[in-house]
């Protein structure tokens, strides 16, 4: 069974810090790219990056560049996101999903329960 | 950046009946699009992608059609617990990927 249980979530102070972190089972880890997304409280989904099988390719949403980075850790099955300068409209819930390759593109078909972001002083 | 739209923002039906959902983008995503439920506390489910294959699981009640940029989601009878919010999601331009905003399910 695919297993993804994202952690590392809490409350942070605008300007600070944070780094989360997906712990994968149940599937072979470095056979997919994996992405982060989130959704603020009441409010609809947002992809926020994407890393692909051996870290070759990271994207990321405009809202993040350059204060997330996305990495992963194929010996250890797990996935992160170092999130830093940190500000008000972070706060969400924050899922790993994974991409399955289906006939013609790849779509994230098996994604965490989730951790909550609050960004407040 | 592609935008998706949904209509109607909520729907209002009562168990048994058939849902319609629409979903129009910005511009053509060929058929790169995937539909997804989600339930209150829970992560989204991939019920449909590529415009109109069932993922793996998923009740034969679920339809989707369309390419372009046109798309519909259908529940052809609803059961109770297909009452939730779903979601269309792009994926033409991958890795990135965009969603749309949404249509809550309701009961009537």
């Amino acid at each position: 069974e695919v297993q993804l249980v994202e952690s590392g979530g809490g409350l942070v102070k605008p300007g600070g810090s944070l780094r989360l972190s997906c712990a994968a089972s149940g599937f072979t880890f470095s056979a997919h790219t994996l992405n982060w997304v989130r959704q603020a409280p009441g409010k609809g989904l947002e992809w926020v990056s994407s890393i692909s099988r051996s870290s070759t390719y990271i994207y990321y949403a405009d809202s993040v560049k350059g204060r997330f980075t996305i990495s992963r850790d194929n010996t250890n099955n797990s996935l992160h996101l170092q999130m830093n300068s940190l500000r008000g409209d972070d706060t969400a819930v924050y899922y790993c999903a994974r991409d399955y390759y289906y006939d013609s593109n790849a779509y994230p078909d098996s994604w965490g329960q989730g951790t909550l972001v609050t960004v407040s002083s | 950046e592609i935008v998706l739209t949904q209509s109607p923002a909520t729907l209002s039906l009562s168990p048994g009946e058939r849902a319609t959902l629409s979903c129009r983008a910005s511009q053509s995503v060929n058929n790169f699009l995937a539909w997804y439920q989600q339930k209150p506390g829970q992560a989204p489910r991939l019920l449909i992608y590529d415009a109109s294959n069932r993922a793996t699981g998923i009740p034969a009640r679920f339809s989707g059609s369309g390419s372009g940029t046109d798309f519909t989601l259908t529940i052809s009878s609803l059961e109770p617990e297909d009452f939730a919010i779903y979601y269309c999601q792009q994926r033409s331009n991958w890795p990135l990927f965009t969603f749309g905003p949404g249509t809550k399910v309701d009961i009537k």
